[in-house]
């Protein structure tokens, strides 16, 4: 079976400060994609990154940051300099060739950024 | 390109009625995946079509949720003998190969509300 854990449900920070959204996962396949998707208060999912898990290399794109540890079993993300636009609720999710294909989603952490 | 598109954006039915909801995919794309995401949870999987087939049904809750996309585009999930518990956000997701690397581009949902 997969699961994902977000344990943050929400997440209040003020504009330009750096907030981090944490992931864990657990499954029991050897290759495995874990990403993380944007829900703005429009409702639409938007997706951000996918990482295979082969490829423990963190990636940064503009003010975003992503760290994969399959030590840990963890896949966090970094926002730097948050900004308004940014608040919504972010969702880690895992998928996996040997279980379906399916997206396994973690409850999701809401961001608040306020001015 | 037009993304995922579903229909209707809101349903409002009463308990015990029969409900369609059609999920319109990215162009080309061949996978397409159901979720239902209730208030303040992630999306959980309900089924998932690689052409014309279900290749994957086991998220359904129970026998009263059925699913078709019979000529490998436009798919329509319905719901008999709506509950009170069917209140949910019905989302819709595509992806061009259906395996678990592939992206999943997801719509903007049905909102149905069962009285």
């Amino acid at each position: 079976a997969q699961k994902v854990t977000q344990a943050q449900t929400e997440i209040s920070v003020v504009e330009k400060e750096d907030v981090t959204l944490d992931c864990v996962y657990e499954t029991r396949d050897t290759t495995y994609y874990l990403f993380w998707y944007k829900q703005p208060p429009s409702g639409e999912l938007v997706f951000l990154i996918r990482r295979n898990s082969f490829d423990e290399q963190n990636e940064i794109s503009g003010r975003y940051s992503w760290n994969f540890q399959k030590s840990t079993s963890s896949f966090n993300f970094t926002i730097t300099a948050s900004q308004v636009v940014d608040s919504a609720v972010y969702f880690c999710a895992l998928s996996a060739n040997n279980a379906g294909n399916m997206l396994t989603f973690g409850g999701g952490t809401r961001l608040m950024v306020k001015p | 390109g037009a993304g995922v598109s579903q229909t209707p954006s809101n349903k409002v039915t009463e308990k015990g009625k029969y409900v369609e909801l059609r999920c319109d995919p990215i162009s080309g794309h061949t996978a397409l995946y159901w979720y239902r995401q209730s208030l303040g949870q992630g999306p959980e999987f309900l089924i998932y079509f690689q052409g014309t087939g279900a290749a994957d049904d086991s998220g359904l809750p129970n026998d009263r949720f059925f699913a078709v996309r019979p000529e490998g585009s436009v798919s329509t999930l319905k719901i008999q003998r709506t509950e009170r518990g069917d209140s949910a956000v019905y989302l819709c997701a595509s992806s061009s190969g259906g395996r678990a690397k592939n992206e999943q581009f997801f719509g903007p949902g049905t909102r149905l509300t069962v009285l």
